[in-house]
């Protein structure tokens, strides 16, 4: 166990939708990240937060947003959602996030299913 | 061309098999080297990090950078069923820890 905690772990849902994901890092971590995974592009990096402000952001497509609340804990959403949308999302956590050796660790993920 | 590059694989080994991973990249800026393990439907766990060029042996797993190549190995000897998984390199820069995934090698050991 990761100690990353990530809700839901599945969510189907239909195009045009809105989804939440909710994420809890691990205990004293203050970054989070986001990743998507589908299996045509692999493990994409989305966005990343630090004591809840926004420090990076990478692949993250306008109709998705991101924050990260003072307890730390983070949520992805995801709007007028398409077919292609339909993935693996994950969450990590880190100390601080502000060096390139920082150890990731991961939560098991939410499967989003666009019908 | 992807920054990171891997072979999908699936790799199918027999048990006690030595493995050979591997993985190359094209940012000249990458300092630090991890391996991440994924098994199904779970989230990577890192596996080995490295610094710059060099080797590095932990258990039955050796990770080895050539950055002169930009050439990223692991290794894995005395292979297990339990070994496989999916196996992301991950370069990564001093700038932050925006992780650049390769997009994996499927291992598979059988029995």
């Amino acid at each position: 166990d990761s100690g990353v905690t990530q809700t839901p772990k599945h969510l189907i849902t239909a195009t045009g939708q809105r989804v939440t994901l909710r994420c809890s890092p691990r205990s004293g971590d203050l970054s989070v990240y986001w990743y998507q995974q589908s299996l045509d592009q692999g493990l994409q990096f989305l966005i990343q937060y630090y004591n809840g402000e926004e420090r990076a952001k990478g692949n993250i497509l306008e109709r998705f947003s991101a924050q990260q609340f003072p307890d730390l804990h983070s949520e992805l959403n995801l709007s007028s959602l398409e077919l292609g949308d339909s993935a693996l999302y994950f969450c990590a956590s880190s100390g601080t996030g502000a060096g390139g050796n920082e150890k990731l660790f991961f939560g098991s993920g939410t499967q989003l299913s666009v019908l | 061309q992807k920054e990171v590059e891997q072979d999908p694989g699936p790799l199918s080994v027999p048990e006690g098999a030595i493995v050979s991973l591997n993985c190359t990249y094209s940012n000249s800026a990458f300092q630090y080297f991890m391996w991440y393990r994924q098994y199904s439907r779970k989230g990577p766990e890192l596996l080995m990090y490295t610094y710059s060029s060099g080797n590095k042996e932990d258990g039955r797993f050796t990770a080895q950078v050539d950055k002169s190549s930009k050439y990223i190995s692991l290794f894995i000897r005395d292979s297990q069923p339990s070994d496989s998984a999916t196996y992301l390199c991950a370069p990564s820069n001093n700038a932050g820890n925006m992780l650049t995934f390769g997009g994996g090698t499927r291992l598979m050991v059988k029995p």
